[in-house]
């Protein structure tokens, strides 16, 4: 069974920071592209960074990229995201993502379950 | 503010049929880039509805239609049920953001 299972979410102060762990199972997981996408309490998804298969290309939404940086060790199957100077308007759920292609574009075909992100002092 | 427009809410009764739109611009749905859409109930994560505009994933029924024109997209469901109640996202590529971009949402009732 294709599975993606989030860790490391809590709750951290603002200005602090949190590595966020994916954990991927029942595919191979250097052949796929990779995101984060997250979603505020009550509020709509919000796409956070992307690399590919080999880490040859990252995006981040231009909001975060100072701030959060996405990587992965394929030989652990295991996506990260390490996120800093983590302010109130981070507090989320965050999902990892695994992508799937068209010829117009990318698109996320298995989502896990999310970790929770809550920035409060 | 999302990149993609929806409507934030569309109702219907069962088995009858809603479209839910996601209206774009030239830099994203009007410049050739896919709309895939998502399903998600009430606390659980998104799922997988449509991809490139209109392609069903396996496991997902004939009731979801997906289509694409200009700037704009469409999901349709046909055959209300009252398990289809959850939020309907669209998502694209945008190439002034360089990101991938989502609509806000569209919450459906079945009445």
């Amino acid at each position: 069974e294709v599975q993606l299972v989030e860790s490391g979410g809590g709750l951290v102060k603002p200005g602090g920071s949190l590595r966020l762990s994916c954990a991927a199972s029942g595919f191979t997981f250097s052949s796929f592209g990779m995101n984060w996408v997250r979603q505020a309490p009550g509020k709509g998804l919000e796409w956070v960074s992307s690399i590919s298969s080999r880490s040859s290309y990252i995006y981040y939404a231009d909001s975060l990229k100072d701030r959060f940086t996405i990587s992965r060790d394929n030989a652990k199957n295991s996506l990260y995201l390490q996120m800093n100077n983590l302010r109130a308007e981070d507090t989320a759920v965050y999902y990892c993502a695994r992508e799937g292609a068209t010829r117009g574009g990318y698109y996320v075909d298995v989502w896990g379950k999310g970790t929770t992100v809550t920035v409060s002092s | 503010q999302s990149v993609l427009t929806q409507a934030p809410s569309v109702s219907g009764a069962p088995g009858q049929r809603v479209t839910i739109s996601c209206t774009g611009s030239s830099s994203n749905i009007g410049a050739g880039y896919d709309v895939h859409w998502y399903r998600q109930l009430p606390g659980t994560a998104p799922k997988l509805l449509i991809n490139g505009n209109s392609n069903r994933p396996s496991g997902v029924p004939d009731r979801f239609s997906g289509s694409k024109s200009g700037t704009s997209a469409s999901l349709a469901i046909t055959g209300l049920q009252a398990e289809d109640e959850a939020d309907y996202y669209c998502q694209s590529y945008d190439s002034s953001l360089s990101g991938w971009v989502f609509g806000g949402g569209t919450k459906l009732t079945v009445l």
